[in-house]
């Protein structure tokens, strides 16, 4: 069965602290690592997808990698409006997502 | 209009009742997922279909039934509610060939009293 573990389970950072949150997997046949951010009240909303260890993607302050057994998730600098949960999912062979319980950032001006 | 439109928004039942989620979508994607979400244990899959004629169970499928009208359309019943089915829960939508993970609804947030 695939497992999905974020941690931290909340984070509370100063604005223009950085910071990293960590996802670490177990999945028979990865396809794809996927990163969402989600607001309160709102439906996920994707930001990453990353295929094979050692891939990088960079979105504005978001710096996402991955290795064989986990990714990470790097804020560089953060605002404010970063504040939200981020959730990790890993995609098995039939394309079913697991996804993990999430991390609550919350930046402070 | 929202690509995954998930109806109602919020609803209050009462237990024993039968109620259904609906959802649709206009991405054109063959696969769409049903995901209740509680807090502290992420996204965990109801059912899912991978076209009209496919239905799935997910990891929670007990208590909860579907149906796949049409490609756009994915409702999902709950035959009598019960507290602890109170959750939010969203309707999303993938294509295979675009490998771009999911896309979600907004979700319903529903309570059973």
């Amino acid at each position: 069965e695939d497992q999905v573990t974020q941690s931290p389970e909340a984070l509370r950072l100063q604005e223009g602290e950085s910071s990293s949150l960590n996802c670490s997997y177990t999945v028979s046949g990865l396809r794809g690592l996927f990163w969402y951010r989600q607001d309160p009240g709102k439906g996920p909303e994707f930001l990453f997808t990353l295929y094979s260890a050692g891939e990088e993607k960079e979105k504005e302050r978001l710096k996402a990698t991955l290795t064989k057994k986990e990714s990470f998730l790097h804020i560089t600098a953060p605002k404010p409006e970063d504040s939200a949960t981020y959730l990790c999912a890993v995609q098995d062979s039939d394309y079913k997502l697991s996804f993990g319980a999430g991390t609550t950032v919350t930046v402070r001006a | 209009d929202a690509d995954v439109t998930q109806t109602p928004r919020n609803r209050i039942t009462k237990t024993g009742k039968r109620i259904m989620l609906e959802c649709s979508q206009t991405k054109g994607h063959d696969r769409m997922y049903w995901y209740r979400q509680d807090p502290g244990l992420g996204l965990r899959l109801i059912y899912y279909s991978f076209d009209v004629k496919d239905i799935n169970k997910g990891e929670i499928s007990d208590g909860y039934s579907v149906s796949r009208q049409a490609q756009a359309k994915f409702s999902l019943s709950l035959e009598s509610a019960i507290p602890n089915q109170t959750a939010l829960y969203f309707c999303a939508t993938s294509d295979l060939l675009r490998n771009y993970g999911y896309t979600f609804g907004s979700g319903t947030r529903l309570t059973v009293v």
